[in-house]
């Protein structure tokens, strides 16, 4: 069963708007939850990630929020632009890269 | 600097073929990954090598084979490919495994087994 559920599978935002993407775990061993980046062609690439030490962190126009007693974060991507179309990855890990855990996945269109 | 090289990009297969994918990193990384990336799935570890000489199972292991040829290169083996393998593969590289270093990914091989 997947570690990290994710949602929403798809999200359409206007230009300018907010994106909000939601992650959820169960194992709370897990101490460290990047986001990864995908544009259609290309692997994914790191955009910002947390520990659980910290409630929000924060790089531009990217925050991840952090809830560790629900066992949820999130992504916000703040004025929403075409250029941030891609599909973005949650994930969470307890000690290492090797034990890795992504989410789904959820696919942002940001339109003109 | 071209950081994660895969190669081939696109492969079509037959049930029962093997093949090796090929990852090579120029960022003097320790550590290398495979992973399989499937819609509905997110990506999911087959093996990785957290340094030169070493190699351990991931996630979903069954069915590859891995070598860490060197510092650089890292492949990837099916030796009997099935159509359950149909999947993009990702190779990555960090500088170490442990401490959460950052992932820098390859841009896939697409691989198809008919």
């Amino acid at each position: 069963q997947q570690q990290v559920k994710q949602s929403p599978q798809s999200l359409i935002v206007q230009k300018g708007g907010i994106s909000i993407i939601n992650c959820a775990y169960e194992n709370t061993a897990f101490d460290y939850f990047p986001w990864y980046q995908q544009f259609p062609g290309k692997g994914p690439a790191l955009l910002i990630a947390i520990r659980p030490d910290v409630s929000e962190k924060k790089e531009g126009r990217f925050t991840i929020s952090f809830n560790k007693s629900a066992k949820q974060f999130s992504l916000h991507i703040m004025d929403s632009q075409p250029g941030d179309s891609a599909t973005y990855f949650c994930a969470a890990s307890k000690d290492n890269n090797n034990d890795m855990r992504f989410g789904a996945g959820t696919r942002l269109t940001v339109k003109p | 600097n071209a950081g994660v090289t895969q190669t081939p990009k696109f492969q079509v297969l037959k049930t029962g073929q093997s093949m090796t994918l090929q990852c090579a990193q120029d960022m003097n990384h320790n550590s290398m990954y495979w992973y399989r990336q499937d819609p509905g799935m997110g990506l999911r570890l087959i093996y990785y090598s957290a340094s030169e000489g070493t190699t351990d199972k991931g996630e979903v292991p069954n069915g590859y084979n891995v070598s860490r040829l060197n510092k650089r290169e890292f492949s990837l083996r099916l030796e009997s490919a099935a159509p359950s393998q149909t999947s993009v593969y990702f190779c990555a590289s960090s500088e170490w495994a442990n401490e959460h270093q950052p992932q820098h990914f390859g841009d896939g091989t697409r691989l198809s087994i008919l």
